[in-house]
């Protein structure tokens, strides 16, 4: 198993300049998220999704896209990047609400 | 009030030292709760969950207390690669879980 993937690792945009920031797992979890980790700062939920076809707001949505055509795959659409967009995103899924598993991480910069 | 709290650290402590950091949560509704390691600039891995028998893991101790609604890591003999930032996580019921900003732990030789 190779958990949960994500790409690119890192990525530098120009403002104003979109994106989509890949995620898949092959645990067959039914539940995916996003997140955003900005330095020395908490995980803050993005987006979230509890199967293929269904997604829903987390806590800091706006300036983002989602959508979850298959069970494995969550991708992150970021348009009109910003330099507020610059964080460290994270991807994870579950079954249930019970833990977690992460991907990797993506390292993005927005200048 | 923030859902999940932690004491943020860093928590300085010596080789072989016994370390305990809480997590105070605010949604008495809390149906599961976890500690998540997190080492510097990598992604969160789950560490264990807490039962709320409390259950232990090695070198490690967790325990909830839901009438005062926190739940506490205690890391025995402590190593140097226990160095991290510890995430307490907890299950509020709505399909999502919220994570504690993390406490830093710094073992030192």
């Amino acid at each position: 198993n190779a958990g949960v993937t994500q790409t690119p690792k890192f990525r530098i945009l120009k403002i104003g300049q979109s994106m989509t920031l890949q995620c898949t797992q092959d645990m067959n979890h039914n539940y995916m998220y996003w997140y955003r980790q900005d330095p020395g700062m908490g995980l803050k939920l993005i987006y979230y999704s509890v199967g293929a076809g269904i997604t829903d707001k987390g806590e800091v949505p706006n300036g983002y896209n989602v959508s979850r055509s298959t069970t494995e795959d969550f991708p992150l659409r970021l348009e009109l990047a910003a330099p507020s967009q610059t964080s460290v995103y994270f991807c994870a899924s579950s079954y249930e609400h019970y833990e977690q598993y992460f991907g990797p991480g993506t390292r993005l910069t927005v200048t | 009030r923030k859902e999940v709290e932690q004491d943020p650290g860093p928590f300085n402590v010596p080789e072989g030292a016994t370390v305990a950091f809480n997590c105070t949560y605010s949604n008495s509704a809390s149906q599961s709760f976890f500690w998540y390691r997190q080492d510097c600039r990598k992604e969160p891995k789950l560490l264990m969950s807490v039962y709320s028998s409390g259950n232990e893991d090695g070198r490690f101790t967790a325990q909830l207390n839901r009438a005062s609604q926190y739940i506490s890591l205690l890391i025995r003999d402590s190593k140097l690669s226990d160095s991290a930032t510890y995430l307490c996580v907890v299950n509020t019921g709505f399909q999502k879980l919220v994570f504690g900003t993390g406490t830093r732990l710094l073992v030192s030789p």
